[in-house]
């Protein structure tokens, strides 16, 4: 059974350029995460969609970001303009949720550099 | 307040030495989980393990052990006999059935180094 893929696994964008970052989640999984992980401020959640549905985006640090769902198998994280301080790992969760949280299994994560 | 508080931030031991990570938490519901996941250096986060908060029974598996304690709203995570590879950072993770999205908080971590 694959896991999270993540794509790519490594970006380096010069500041300014447009940056998005690709998920498929887990087949059968209706719960979606990203997370931007770094040292300053460890393991973020930014956004969460259920069922395709966005529900809270308020770790969204600003408007730059946006994260789009779709379809069940594909979402994508964008940034535009990228900027220095959105050096990070991004990581993309799925889990399967019918009222009870399940557990997230997680990507390997997108390492992001802007210059 | 939901909250997951890791107090240790890094620890050192030396190989086959025993080890517990602390995590404690808050929160008002009554229905819960628990997680632990572990981010070893080349970067993925690894899940270990789930608790509902109706099962207070520790858990065992191979050299890890957790101890779930409802009274002092902790869940601490016990390595056995520690390994180099055991080297990661450990994150505990709280849900809530209440939230109905499988939303999960996330302690700070704790960076735990293992010397052979």
């Amino acid at each position: 059974d694959a896991g999270v893929i993540q794509s790519p696994r490594h970006e380096v964008t010069e500041m300014g350029q447009e940056v998005t970052l690709r998920c498929k989640p887990i087949s059968g999984h209706n719960s979606l995460f990203w997370y931007r992980q770094t040292m300053m401020r460890g393991l973020e959640l930014l956004i969460y969609f259920n069922n395709n549905v966005p529900i809270d985006d308020s770790g969204m640090p600003e408007d730059r970001f946006s994260a789009k769902m779709p379809n069940a198998s594909f979402s994508t994280l964008k940034i535009q303009p990228s900027e220095p301080r959105d050096s990070a790992v991004y990581f993309c969760a799925s889990s399967r949720t019918s009222g009870d949280p399940d557990t997230q299994y997680f990507g390997p994560g997108t390492r992001l550099t802007v210059l | 307040a939901q909250k997951v508080t890791q107090a240790q931030t890094e620890i050192s031991v030396v190989e086959k030495e025993d080890v517990t990570l602390d995590c404690v938490y808050e929160t008002r519901d009554t229905t819960y989980y628990l997680f632990w996941y572990k981010q070893p250096p080349s970067g993925e986060l690894v899940f270990l393990i789930r608790r509902n908060s109706f099962d207070e029974q520790n858990e065992i598996s191979g050299r890890y052990s957790w101890n779930f304690q409802k009274s002092t709203s902790s869940f601490n995570f016990t390595i056995t006999a520690s390994q180099v590879v055991d080297s990661a950072v450990y994150f505990c993770a709280l849900g809530h059935s209440s939230s109905n999205t499988g939303k999960l908080i996330f302690g700070q971590g704790t960076t735990l180094q293992v010397k052979p």
